[in-house]
C-alpha cells in the first residue's frame, strides 16, 4: 500500500465545476504540500499546511490530521486549471516529503 | 525574473558518459534539492542542501554527486549514465532557518529532461 493515495487519479470537469482532489496518507506528519505541474511540466508550490484551511485565489486547501486527509478544491474551475495535481506530506520523523501519485485535472471549456 | 533557473532544459546523450545539470536562484534561499520525476511522473527527493551542506540525500547511487559552490548554485554531476538515469529532473529552492528540512513553501526549477540512449 503506498504511503500517499491521491483519488481520483483522472478528473474530467467542464469550466465553471466545482473540483474537489483528495490525498490520504499513512504517516504523522507536520506538514503537507499541494503543488501543481502544468502540461508543459513546471512545477508550482500551491500549499503548505499544517492545520485547518488555506485559501488562495480559487483554491481552497483543507487538512484534517486526525483523519490523515487532505483535499484540494478548485472553484469555478477554468481551463487554465488544467494540470497535474500532486499531494505532499511531509512526515513528523524527519521531515522527509513523499510525493503521490497525482491526479491529472482536465478542464473544457 | 526567473527565480529557480536550470541548464540545459534537455540532455541527450550516450549510456557511460557523463554529464551535469545546473541550477541556479536568486531568491536568496538557504536551501536547495534536486528531485527525480520517473517516466509515472513519481516525484522523489534526491538531495538536499542548506547553506552549501548537504542534509538530505536519499538512497541515490554514487555516480549521482551533488555540488554546491554557494548557496545560490546546486548542480548535479552524473557520471557513467545509465539508461534508467533517464527522468526528469528538478532543481528546487526554499527558505528556512535549521535543518528541519521542507517547512516552508518550495520553488521549483523548470526541469530538465534527461535522455540516456
Amino acid at each position: 500500500k503506498n504511503e500517499v493515495e491521491q483519488s481520483p487519479q483522472n478528473l474530467t470537469a467542464q469550466e465553471g465545476e466545482f473540483i474537489t482532489i483528495n490525498c490520504s496518507y499513512s504517516v504523522g506528519i507536520s506538514a503537507l504540500h499541494w503543488l501543481q505541474q502544468h502540461p508543459g511540466g513546471g512545477i508550482v508550490s500551491l500549499f503548505m499546511l499544517s492545520s485547518g484551511k488555506k485559501k488562495h485565489g480559487r483554491l481552497i486547501a483543507t487538512i484534517n490530521i486526525q483523519e490523515k486527509h487532505s483535499s484540494l478544491h478548485i472553484t469555478a474551475s477554468h481551463p487554465r486549471d488544467s494540470a497535474v495535481y500532486i499531494c505532499a506530506p511531509q512526515a513528523a520523523a524527519g521531515n522527509k516529503l513523499t510525493f503521490g501519485g497525482g491526479t491529472r485535472v482536465l478542464v473544457k471549456p | 525574473d526567473t527565480a529557480v533557473s536550470q541548464t540545459p532544459k534537455y540532455l541527450v546523450t550516450q549510456m557511460g558518459n557523463d554529464k551535469s545539470i545546473k541550477c541556479e536562484q536568486n531568491l536568496g534561499h538557504d536551501t536547495m534539492y534536486w528531485y527525480k520525476q520517473d517516466s509515472k511522473k513519481f516525484l522523489k527527493i534526491m538531495f538536499s542542501y542548506n547553506n552549501k551542506e548537504l542534509i538530505i540525500n536519499e538512497t541515490v547511487p554514487n555516480r549521482f554527486s551533488p555540488k554546491s559552490p554557494d548557496k545560490a548554485h546546486l548542480n548535479l554531476h552524473i557520471n557513467s549514465l545509465e539508461l534508467g538515469d533517464s527522468a526528469v529532473y528538478f532543481c528546487a529552492s526554499s527558505q528556512i532557518s535549521d535543518f528541519s528540512a521542507w517547512t516552508d513553501t518550495q520553488y521549483f526549477g523548470p526541469g530538465t529532461r534527461l535522455t540516456v540512449l
